[in-house]
């Protein structure tokens, strides 16, 4: 049973530049969130996706941006790199709100992905 | 607004030793899931209990316990036994309930505690 996978593992980007960061959901899972996570802090919310629509947002401008494509598989994009985007992105899958397990399910994460700004 | 507070920021322990992770809580929903989560230096959270509003009945799974007091807003985490690779960062974490569509609202994670168990 695949778990959430998360890529790439680390990256290096300059200021001014945009990232990718892909993620595929456990198995069975068909909703996707993302965290960012900064250095000494808990990850914080960036965003929701279910049925290919961003459902859930949090306090993050729109140089954060997502999708989600048919297979449940999810991409976050940032623009405009910031020195302060540098953190660890994590990647969580979870069952949406038609499964009979839809609401407390269990929330798994991805190893995330590494990224530094420079 | 939804807040968990970790207040512990580091423990260290000796092996075999018992040690207890505490968490606090606020929310206004009434239904609401309650998490603890490990982070060992990989990165991954890696899920380790749940826990429901509406069932305050503490459990013991393995060498983990957790005791979950509604009245004071708490949901403490206890290892006992502890062991050298149980050293990680913890986190306790909150999730809602969204009430347009029923899904899990986000996560509200405390900035959680760093356990160091020695040998």
């Amino acid at each position: 049973d695949a778990g959430v996978t998360q890529s790439p593992t680390h990256l290096i980007k300059t200021r001014g530049q945009q990232v990718t960061l892909r993620c595929s959901p456990k198995s069975g899972h068909d909703t996707v969130s993302w965290y960012q996570q900064a250095l000494g802090q808990g990850p914080q919310f960036i965003f929701q996706y279910y049925e290919e629509e961003e459902r859930q947002r949090g306090n993050f401008p729109d140089r954060f941006s997502g999708h989600q494509f048919p297979n449940y598989s999810s991409e976050l994009n940032v623009n405009a790199l910031l020195l302060g985007d540098s953190a660890l992105y994590l990647c969580a899958s979870s069952l949406g709100p038609k499964s009979t397990q839809g609401f407390g399910n269990t929330i798994y994460f991805g190893e995330g992905s590494w990224l530094t700004v420079v | 607004a939804q807040k968990v507070t970790q207040a512990q920021t580091e423990i260290s322990v000796v092996e075999k030793e018992d040690v207890t992770l505490d968490c606090v809580y606020e929310t206004r929903d009434t239904t609401y899931y309650l998490f603890w989560y490990k982070q060992p230096p990989s990165g991954e959270l890696v899920f380790l209990i749940r826990r429901n509003s509406f069932d305050e009945q503490n459990e013991i799974s393995g060498r983990y316990s957790w005791n979950f007091q509604k009245s004071t807003s708490s949901f403490n985490f206890t290892i006992t036994a502890s062991q050298v690779v149980d050293s990680a960062v913890y986190f306790c974490a909150l999730s809602g309930r969204k009430r347009s569509t029923g899904a899990n609202s986000k996560l509200t994670f405390g900035k959680g505690i760093t356990l160091s168990v020695r040998p």
